[in-house]
């Protein structure tokens, strides 16, 4: 079973400040996603990186993908509250088989 | 167009009940994932088919769980009997190929309660 921890579990910061959320694994991915779950919703997509190295950007969100593919980050630069939710990444080994979710970061911004 | 659709959004019942769970794919997505999300163990698959064929069920807790997807658009999760443990947020989610990559569109999900 390929396992994607996820650091922080939990994050409370003040509207503007920048943070870092991190999403590490021990296997091989050949893709990874980003999702972001409100209270009473499903986890809706937020990118897919597939190159190691590759960096996306999503307005005030940065993705990175580690060059080995076994890791990956997700930088918000002067957080909002709309920013508020689950963070979860999602590691493909490749083909048909089945996506791992990580263990998931509860992200909290006080206006 | 309309997203995944999941009833009821809510369940509340009696331990030893069965329940049953719906879920309406994305027209045209041909691989379809149910999940268990609880606090304690995050968002965990625990059956996806592809065009209509169960692909891997090795996620499903144990026999009480039953799925089902009879046709391109209609898929069913049943537990029976249900148990207490059991009580957590079920999502269906489906993608247009099945291949790893693609965007995994989610319905709302049902929170489950077992009393």
């Amino acid at each position: 079973t390929q396992l994607l921890e996820q650091s922080p579990q939990f994050l409370s910061i003040q509207e503007g400040e920048n943070l870092t959320v991190y999403c590490n694994s021990s296997s091989v991915f050949s893709s990874l996603q980003w999702y972001r779950q409100e209270p009473g919703e499903g986890p809706v997509l937020l990118v897919t990186v597939v190159t190691g190295g590759e960096v996306k950007k999503l307005k005030r969100l940065t993705f990175q993908f580690g060059d080995a593919r076994k890791d990956s980050s997700l930088h918000i630069t002067a957080a909002q509250p709309g920013d508020t939710g689950l963070y979860l990444c999602a590691g493909a080994p490749g083909g048909y088989q089945k996506v791992t979710f990580g263990t998931g970061t509860k992200l909290q911004v006080i206006p | 167009d309309a997203g995944v659709i999941q009833s009821p959004r809510h369940e509340v019942t009696e331990m030893g009940q069965e329940v049953t769970l719906r879920c309406k794919p994305i027209s045209g997505h041909n691989s379809l994932f149910w999940y268990r999300q609880t606090m304690m163990r995050g968002l965990e698959l625990l059956i996806y088919f592809n065009n209509n064929v169960p692909i891997d069920d090795s996620g499903m807790p144990e026999d009480r769980f039953s799925a089902k997807m009879p046709n391109a658009s209609f898929s069913t999760l049943k537990i029976q009997p249900s148990e207490p443990r059991d009580s957590a947020v079920y999502f269906c989610a489906s993608t247009q190929t099945g291949f790893g990559n693609q965007p995994q569109h989610f319905g709302d999900g049902t929170r489950l309660s077992i009393l």
